[in-house]
């Protein structure tokens, strides 16, 4: 596998479910990323590992969690989620966190409240 | 603050002919910024970028951006467009000291044949 790499593709869940999104990097890079893609609005972005240390957390509601257990892999886990919450979750990395390095991106899970 | 805008929503160009997908920023100091391209199914990718230096990047599949400090305008633009760069394009901006980055609302580029 090269690149990132994110699972499952595709997720339906009921509001009570829990459930994880997987994001692995093959890259090599140090810095991990959560974005919220949802139609008409902007890219949002949720939470920032750098060095597996949480940089950002952008007001995101308790209900998802991130986890980075080491510098290629990051975890979202969902619990009571809302109809609201259906969107495209995109995984990121890059180098480091520095403002002149490009991130690489997975393809995205894309995820059904129901 | 940082910000980028992305003044149109859509932009429609035939096969063959020049396409400008526009992009204007706010950003104090020097600013870093960047083109992502995303397909449909797919997570965004990375088209160039401009940190310092010429005014002209040229980056992936022929795409090259024009950085214009007097305007505030990093556009995007290819001499001639394919079929097959119909996509969604984000201009995007690095918050100042990193880890943050400012995605524009994105702009659908539709080539025709």
């Amino acid at each position: 596998e090269t690149g990132v790499t994110q699972t499952p593709r595709h997720l339906v869940m009921g509001m009570t479910n829990k459930k994880s999104l997987k994001c692995e990097q093959h890259l090599g890079h140090n810095a991990m990323y959560w974005y919220k893609q949802s139609a008409k609005k902007p890219l949002e972005l949720m939470f920032v590992y750098n060095f597996k240390e949480q940089t950002e957390n952008n007001s995101v509601p308790s209900r998802f969690s991130p986890e980075c257990p080491n510098s290629s892999h990051l975890f979202l886990h969902l619990h009571t989620l809302q109809p609201e919450d259906s969107a495209l979750y995109l995984c990121a990395s890059s180098q480091d966190g520095l403002e002149e390095n490009e991130q690489f991106f997975g393809p995205g899970t894309r995820l059904t409240v129901l | 603050a940082q910000s980028v805008a992305q003044p149109e929503d859509q932009v429609n160009v035939a096969e063959g002919n020049p396409l400008t997908v526009k992009c204007t920023y706010s950003v104090s100091g020097n600013p870093y910024l960047f083109w992502y391209v995303q397909y449909p199914n797919r997570g965004l990718q990375f088209l160039l970028k401009y940190i310092t230096g010429d005014n002209l990047v040229k980056g992936s599949y022929g795409f090259e951006a024009e950085f214009n400090k007097s305007q505030t305008s990093f556009h995007l633009k290819k001499p001639s467009a394919l079929v097959s760069d119909s996509a969604l394009y984000f201009c995007a901006v690095p918050y100042t000291g990193g880890f943050k980055t400012i995605f524009g609302a994105g702009t659908r580029l539709f080539v025709k044949a």
